[in-house]
C-alpha cells in the first residue's frame, strides 16, 4: 500500500545530541502525526498536527507540519537513553480521514 | 487501565487453524481500528469500524479475514484457514477524533 517516505532508517548517536528525522509525501496531506513504538508494545502518539505550517511541541519534542503540506519533521533535543526506540511518522492524505498512512520508521539508538 | 487492551498477548497457532483475536477499546471511543504490522514495516491498515459497523474494509487482505464489532465497543478479528504468511503482530487502536489514534500492545500471532 502507499507509504510515507520516511529517513533516515536509522540512526545510533551519543546521548546530549539533538535528532532530526522527517517524512515526505507526493501528495498533499491533511494531518501528520508521529508516534513512538518500544519493542513489544503498541506505538505510542508523540504528537499530531493539523495545519500546514504549525509548530508543536511536546516537551523535548518538536514537529512541524510542512508549508507545502508534504513533508513533516520530529527533533528530538537532549536525546537520553529512554529516547531509543523506532519512530513513525503517519498521517491522512487529503479527502481521506480514515487510513492513516503510514512511515517506515526511523530506529533510534542512544548511546549513554 | 484507561488504555486499548488486546488479548492474547501472543498466539501461536497451526496452518489452517481458525483464530480470534480481541480489542478492548478505550472507553467511550466510537472508532476502532485493526492494523497488521510485519517486522521492520509500519502498521497495514485492516479495517476501521465507526460504532458497530465497519466503515472501510478496504484493507482486509482476504475473505479468509473478518472483524466485528457487535455492541460497538469491544471488537474480534477473526482469520479462517490460518497461513504462514498470516503471522504479524495485529494492532487495534480506538479514537474519539477521526485523528488522533490509540493503540493497544497488540497480538503477536505466530502461525506454523
Amino acid at each position: 500500500g502507499q507509504q510515507l517516505n520516511q529517513s533516515p532508517q536509522s540512526m545510533f548517536i551519543q546521548e546530549g545530541e539533538d535528532v532530526s528525522m522527517n517524512c515526505t509525501s507526493s501528495s498533499i496531506f491533511n494531518t501528520w502525526l508521529w508516534y513512538k513504538q518500544d519493542p513489544g508494545e503498541g506505538p505510542v502518539l508523540l504528537i499530531a498536527l493539523y495545519k500546514a505550517g504549525e509548530l508543536t511541541s511536546n516537551g523535548r519534542l518538536t514537529a512541524q507540519f510542512g508549508i507545502t503540506r508534504k513533508d513533516s519533521f520530529l527533533n528530538i533535543s537532549a536525546s537520553i537513553p529512554s529516547d531509543v526506540g523506532i519512530y513513525f511518522c503517519a498521517g491522512f492524505g487529503a479527502g481521506n480521514n480514515r487510513k492513516l498512512i503510514w512511515g517506515l520508521g526511523t530506529s533510534l539508538a542512544v548511546n549513554p | 487501565g484507561a488504555g486499548v487492551s488486546q488479548t492474547p498477548s501472543n498466539k501461536v497457532t497451526e496452518k489452517g487453524k481458525y483464530v480470534e483475536l480481541r480489542c478492548d477499546p478505550i472507553s467511550g471511543h466510537t472508532a476502532l481500528y485493526w492494523y497488521r504490522q510485519s517486522l521492520g514495516q509500519g502498521p497495514e491498515f485492516l479495517i476501521y469500524f465507526q460504532g458497530t459497523g465497519a466503515a472501510d474494509d478496504s484493507g482486509l487482505p482476504n475473505d479468509r479475514f473478518f472483524a466485528v464489532r457487535p455492541e460497538g465497543s469491544v471488537s474480534t478479528l477473526k482469520i479462517q484457514r490460518t497461513e504462514r504468511g498470516d503471522s504479524a503482530v495485529y494492532l487495534c487502536a480506538s479514537s474519539m477524533t477521526s485523528s488522533e489514534q490509540f493503540f493497544g500492545p497488540g497480538t503477536r500471532l505466530t502461525v506454523l
